[in-house]
């Protein structure tokens, strides 16, 4: 156990449709990462949250945003879902802001969108 | 902007052998390198990290890698392989984000 808690482990839904991914980071951790893996895409940085605010984007769809919570916690959301959407997305946190000193990463969601 | 390249898609190796996979990187400043092992349906644990100092450095599972600035290289290395450590190895350069390679995945034969 990483300390990094992801739900749900696996997600099927209908493209189209609206899902909220969910992540606790490890206990003290004020920064959380989001992180999509795709076969032909690998793993790639949608965004970087710190203490509640938006610190960093990366690839991340329009459709797709995302929030940290006062407890911390973060949720992904994903809207008007495609096919192209299906893949495992990974939750990470760090101590630091800048995260250099390594991430700590979750178990993932797999997401499947038919 | 960083960018790592792992050249190897899959590697097998045989259970006991010595096992290398290959890491470059580019970044302008000092890198901070990174080795993460993902088993299949799991999540990404990380192996060892490099910041400065010693360019050997030591991790958990008996892995260890070398930082190599000249060739732009952070290899990692096994001396002798298990079963158990089939998986996916993920090489990591982080300047302002953590940036991942596009993973080798080693295969264990007996």
């Amino acid at each position: 156990d990483s300390g990094v808690t992801q739900t749900p482990k696996h997600l099927i839904t209908a493209t189209g449709q609206r899902v909220t991914l969910r992540c606790s980071p490890r206990s003290g951790d004020l920064s959380v990462y989001w992180y999509q893996q795709s076969l032909d895409q690998g793993l790639q940085f949608l965004i970087q949250y710190y203490n509640g605010e938006e610190r960093a984007k990366g690839n991340i769809l329009e459709r797709f945003s995302a929030q940290q919570f006062p407890d911390l916690h973060s949720e992904l959301n994903l809207s008007s879902l495609e096919l192209g959407d299906s893949a495992l997305y990974f939750c990470a946190s760090s101590a630091l802001i800048g995260g250099g000193y390594g991430y700590t990463f979750g178990s993932g969601t797999r997401l499947t969108v038919v | 902007a960083q960018s790592v390249t792992q050249p190897d898609i899959h590697i097998t190796v045989s259970e006991g052998a010595s096992l290398e996979l290959r890491c470059n990187y580019s970044y302008g400043a000092t890198p901070y390198l990174f080795w993460y092992v993902q088993s299949p349906g799991q999540g990404l644990q990380l192996l060892l990290k490099y910041f400065s100092g010693d360019t050997l450095v030591q991790g958990i599972k008996g892995f260890e890698a070398e930082f190599k600035r000249s060739q732009s290289s952070f290899n990692l290395r096994k001396p002798s392989v298990h079963w158990s450590d089939a998986a996916e190895y993920f090489c990591a350069v982080w300047g302002g984000k953590l940036v991942f390679g596009a993973g080798t995945i080693l295969r264990v034969k007996s």
